[in-house]
């Protein structure tokens, strides 16, 4: 248990809905990652915070966004989904904001039908 | 655009043997190299590299980094069948926008 909590496990919806993950970081780690694995992409980084405010930005779609709340919990919202967004969402969390180890949280998987 | 390639895709091995898997990066202002296993769900942290040539182990794993080469190898030696997993190579960079880039891993398979 790497202490880093994701909500829900599971999802399923429908295409041109829109979805909330939530992550709560590791006890003392400001910085919060989120990264997407599919089958065919392998595990691709989406978007870093750090103490609120966003650090870093990798392959994140403008259907998505994030943010970091005072209490350092980070949600991730996906909108107008579709079949292609079916895939496992991580959260993962490190302490500083070039935090080498970064702590993976047990992941939200997402089916989009 | 940063690249990591890992090699093989996939293996299976009997337990005992020992198996070498393969990370190669193509990073702009790279800092480190993290590798990862992923059993069931979340990645586990394994090892950070960052010099040249200095090994780090850990029980049976070890792994090494040639930055010349911009290549790193995991090692797992007298491998059991807990080792099965996808083992994920990610490379990080400098600066303010730093970040992990992921290779698609390799999976490996120990048989009886």
């Amino acid at each position: 248990d790497s202490g880093v909590t994701q909500t829900p496990k599971h999802l399923i919806t429908a295409t041109g809905q829109r979805v909330t993950l939530r992550c709560s970081p590791r006890s003392g780690d400001l910085s919060v990652y989120w990264y997407q694995q599919s089958l065919d992409q392998g595990l691709q980084f989406l978007i870093q915070y750090y103490n609120g405010e966003e650090r870093a930005k990798g392959n994140i779609l403008e259907r998505f966004s994030a943010q970091q709340f005072p209490d350092l919990h980070s949600e991730l919202n996906l909108s107008s989904l579709e079949l292609g967004d079916s895939a496992l969402y991580f959260c993962a969390s490190s302490v500083a904001p070039q935090g080498e180890t970064q702590y993976f949280g047990p992941g939200t998987r997402l089916l989009v039908l | 655009e940063d690249k990591v390639v890992q090699s093989p895709l996939s293996l299976v091995v009997h337990e005992g043997d020992t198996v070498t898997l393969n990370c190669s990066y193509e990073v702009t202002n790279f800092r480190s190299l993290l590798w990862y296993k992923q059993e069931k769900k979340a990645p586990t942290f394994l090892f950070m590299l960052t010099s040249s040539g200095i090994e780090k182990k850990s029980g049976r794993l070890s792994s090494i980094l040639d930055k010349k080469e911009l290549f790193s190898i995991l090692n797992i030696t007298a491998t059991q069948t807990g080792d099965s997993a996808v083992y994920l190579c990610a490379a990080r960079n400098t600066g303010t926008a730093s970040k992990l880039t992921f290779g698609t891993g390799t999976r490996l398979q120990v048989t009886l």
